[in-house]
């Protein structure tokens, strides 16, 4: 079964530092997502992207943050100026319908960042 | 702002039996609403999905039911499985968005 694939599965960072987190989305997907999980926290939508550019994004996501999708698999996200209150577990996830009825996103294992 | 809700941090029942993980939501425009299932280390994973014209869906032993005027929705499994022990996302979208907004979680552990 296809799958959404993240790397590094987990990365350490000191404050200040730029981080980027990979994704490989399903192959044939054509919506992509980041989310994040502070720990004990909910799931919480940071950016979607279709088409080459970002369709919604949410008031976490702010200047500091930035995606891109460089090649016709990879999509990434990018946090320019560490914070602490970065340290989440970071999703990436894809759909090839967006948030429609019947659709489903598909997560990939995550990217656990701490910054330090 | 919590628009999804899930006011059961945690949830013990004995294998075989029916374990109820509920989920409420403050935005009356949601019209499509997904469980997911989360074991440590990996992304949630989907699980049963629901859109506002129906109040049930089955799929197996999950089901969920929605209740548009109470603004609920719940999953049930049945019987329960030690291998369902997971954390259950209840997550919920409107259709013309983009965006899938996620319950902070429920952890179900089933005893053997």
């Amino acid at each position: 079964e296809p799958e959404v694939t993240q790397t590094p599965s987990h990365q350490v960072t000191q404050m200040g530092q730029e981080v980027i987190l990979r994704c490989v989305p399903i192959s044939n997907h054509l919506y992509f997502y980041w989310y994040r999980q502070i720990l004990g926290q909910k799931v919480e939508f940071l950016v979607s992207f279709y088409n080459n550019e970002i369709s919604e994004k949410s008031e976490i996501f702010d200047d500091q943050f930035s995606v891109e999708r460089p090649d016709g698999s990879n999509f990434t996200l990018k946090i320019r100026s560490t914070k602490l209150e970065d340290s989440a577990m970071y999703f990436c996830a894809s759909s090839d319908r967006g948030a429609l009825w019947d659709e489903k996103l598909f997560f990939g294992s995550g990217t656990q960042l701490s910054v330090l | 702002d919590q628009q999804v809700k899930q006011n059961s941090p945690s949830l013990s029942v004995q294998e075989g039996r029916i374990s109820i993980l509920n989920c409420d939501y403050t935005n009356s425009m949601f019209d499509y609403f997904l469980w997911y299932k989360k074991y440590p280390a990996e992304g949630p994973t989907f699980l049963i999905s629901i859109s506002s014209i129906k109040d049930k869906n089955e799929d197996g032993r999950f089901t969920v039911f929605l209740n548009k005027s109470a603004k609920h929705l719940s999953l049930h499994i049945v019987p329960s499985q030690p291998g369902d022990s997971a954390v259950y996302f209840c997550a919920a979208s409107i259709n013309t968005g983009n965006q899938f907004y996620f319950g902070t979680g429920t952890s179900l552990t089933v005893i053997p």
